[in-house]
């Protein structure tokens, strides 16, 4: 399996501050994705990386892949009550179907 | 334009009854997937369709079944249903196969509940 995996599972932390979540993947991937889920509706697109692709960034997003490590990072910036949500990792591979991992849980204090 | 409509938003049925949920895609997307969500875990792949053909199928027993439609839209089919189907379903569109660089656009799902 291809499972992404994030870690941690849970991380609250202060408006302002910036949050880190990590997601581990099993086999090899043509590209990573991250997606954000409010209270257990849709999911919504964030970003993507190209396993060429070593950093991308959007907005107050920062997105690292290291795929000798079979590795991604997260990384918000300046975080907002607004940001509080669940974040999943998804990989695909060429042929496949997304697998995703079973989610970080960030709760922004006010 | 709209995005992915799923209906119904809720559903309460009981043991041994079936199920039929719906999907519109957006407008231009030819590929929906299918995903079970169960509450503090991550989507599950069920079934992915493009073109109207079956393309996947995740690891989801043959009471799971499902099509699409000449416009795109898509059911999903669930029979004698087990507490353990009490999920989120969630339906994702996008414009090709996903395996790609596609981006999936998400419903807000089914709230599917099995007394």
């Amino acid at each position: 399996s291809q499972q992404g995996e994030e870690d941690p599972q849970a991380l609250s932390i202060q408006e302002g501050e910036n949050a880190t979540m990590n997601c581990s993947y099993k086999t090899s991937i043509n590209n990573l994705q991250w997606y954000r889920q409010n209270s257990g509706r849709g999911l919504v697109h964030l970003i993507l990386i190209r396993s060429n692709e070593r950093e991308k960034h959007s907005g107050r997003l920062r997105v690292t892949l290291d795929t000798s490590k079979k590795s991604s990072s997260l990384l918000i910036t300046a975080s907002r009550a607004a940001d509080t949500a669940s974040y999943f990792c998804a990989t695909s591979n060429y042929g496949q179907n997304f697998v995703f991992g079973p989610g970080t849980r960030l709760s922004v204090l006010p | 334009d709209a995005g992915v409509t799923q209906s119904p938003t809720h559903l309460i049925k009981t043991r041994g009854q079936h199920v039929t949920l719906r999907c519109s895609p957006i407008s231009g997307h030819k590929s929906v997937s299918w995903y079970q969500q169960v509450l503090g875990q991550g989507p599950q792949f069920i079934f992915q369709y493009y073109e109207k053909e079956e393309r996947g199928r995740g690891n989801f027993p043959d009471r799971f079944s499902a099509r699409q439609f000449p416009n795109y839209s898509s059911e999903l089919n669930v029979n004698a249903l087990l507490l353990g189907d009490s999920a989120l379903y969630l339906c994702a569109s996008s414009f090709s196969k996903t395996g790609s660089d596609e981006k999936l656009f998400f419903g807000s799902g089914t709230q599917l509940s099995v007394l």
